[in-house]
Formats: structure tokens, C-alpha cells, sequence
């Protein structure tokens, strides 16, 4: 089984629908993050946990909300979908502290129509 | 702003061959840098992570080595085998622990 788990992992949804992105780890890790990628763009951060009660926002955060439910559990939403939010988005956990690695999902594919 | 850059975009070579990926940045203070390999439609898998007080790091045919001070670090490749098609990503955390990654070597090796 994955350490890091993502579902769904794919996602095709209309203009205007809430969406729900989830991600479950074993790993016992503190950390977690929620990353988009874009194609040409690379991977940009929108949200990031220190623990359960630590949520803080990255440098694309407009239009997300997360949800830290638990250690294991951080979930991703997106209130009211709009197409430019297409894309792939990546669940990552880490241990504390600058030195730890950053582990990662298998990605969500969503598609906004 | 740390920026992160990697040199080629794209690389096609025969099995066997040995081969570099390049990826320099921008602002030397970092604590680390972390070279990640991610598949078609796949997550990213973490290869190496070397510390910023190391000057390597290897992994069975994988090696990656660190120069801060110049701001560059290299991924070697021996040994190429069509398995190892991927795209290489680099990436080095800030100051609020986000990664800032680069855009990416797409490595395809031919039989």
C-alpha cells in the first residue's frame, strides 16, 4: 500500500461544482502539503499543515480551502470550481524540520469543464 | 525569489550511456536539495536528497552531487536503461518550507 494516498484519482467536473480532494498517509509524518501542477509551470504550493491545528496558506491559495481532519488526513476543496483550476494536484508529508524530504502521492488529475 | 533552472529540457540518448542532468538555483542558502523522478500521469518518486553540508549523494546507478557556493547540482545517470525514462525534477525548500522545483529534464532512453 502507498504511504501517501490521494482519491479520487481522477476527476472530471462542471464549472461551479465543490470539490473535494482527499489525501491519507501511514507514514507518520507532522507535515503535509497540497501542490498544483501545471504544464510549463511546475509545481506550486497551495496549502501547507505543521499539525493538526497549523494550517497556513502557499502562493496560490485563492479559490482552495483545506481541511486538516486529522494527522493522517488532509483534504483539499475547492468551493466553486472554475476550468483554470485544471490541472494535476499532488498530496505531499514530511517530517519536521528543513532537512526532511518531501514524500508524495500518485497526483489527482482534475478536469474542469 | 528562488528560482530554480534545469538544463536540458529534454534528453534523448542510447541505452547505455551515461548521462548529466542539471539544475542550478538561485539563492545558495538552502538546506537541501532533492531530486525527484515522475512518470507519465504518476507522482513524484524521491531519488536523492543530499544535505547542504554534503557534496554527494548516491543511489545504486543514481549519483547527485551539490555545490552551494555556485549554486548548481548534477544528477548522474549510469549505465542508461529504457526503464529509466522519466521526467528528472529538482527541487530546494524556502523559507516557509514550500519546495520550489524546477521545470524539469524529460529523459527518454532509446533500446
Amino acid at each position: 500500500d502507498a504511504d501517501v494516498t490521494q482519491t479520487p484519482r481522477n476527476r472530471i467536473t462542471k464549472t461551479g461544482k465543490r470539490i473535494m480532494l482527499e489525501c491519507s498517509q501511514t507514514k507518520g509524518h507532522d507535515r503535509m502539503y497540497w501542490y498544483r501542477q501545471d504544464p510549463g509551470l511546475g509545481l506550486q504550493l497551495i496549502y501547507y499543515s505543521f499539525d493538526v491545528k497549523d494550517i497556513n496558506k502557499g502562493e496560490i491559495s485563492d479559490g482552495y480551502s483545506v481541511s486538516r481532519q486529522a494527522q493522517a488526513k488532509f483534504s483539499l476543496s475547492l468551493e466553486s470550481a472554475i476550468p483554470n483550476q485544471t490541472a494535476l494536484y499532488f498530496c505531499a508529508t514530511s517530517e519536521a524540520g528543513y532537512h526532511q524530504p518531501q514524500h508524495f502521492g500518485d497526483g489527482t488529475r482534475l478536469s474542469i469543464l | 525569489k528562488q528560482e530554480v533552472t534545469q538544463i536540458p529540457a529534454a534528453l534523448s540518448v542510447p541505452e547505455g550511456e551515461n548521462l548529466v542532468l542539471n539544475c542550478s538555483f538561485t539563492d545558495s542558502a538552502i538546506y537541501n536539495l532533492q531530486w525527484f523522478r515522475q512518470d507519465p500521469g504518476k507522482g513524484l518518486t524521491s531519488l536523492l536528497l543530499i544535505q547542504s553540508s554534503q557534496r554527494e549523494q548516491t543511489s545504486g546507478r543514481l549519483n547527485a552531487s551539490l555545490d552551494k557556493s555556485s549554486g548548481r547540482s548534477t544528477l548522474y545517470i549510469a549505465a542508461s536503461q529504457p526503464g529509466d525514462s522519466a521526467t528528472y525534477l529538482c527541487a530546494v525548500p524556502g523559507s516557509n518550507y514550500k519546495l520550489t522545483f524546477g521545470k524539469g529534464t524529460l529523459l527518454t532512453v532509446n533500446p
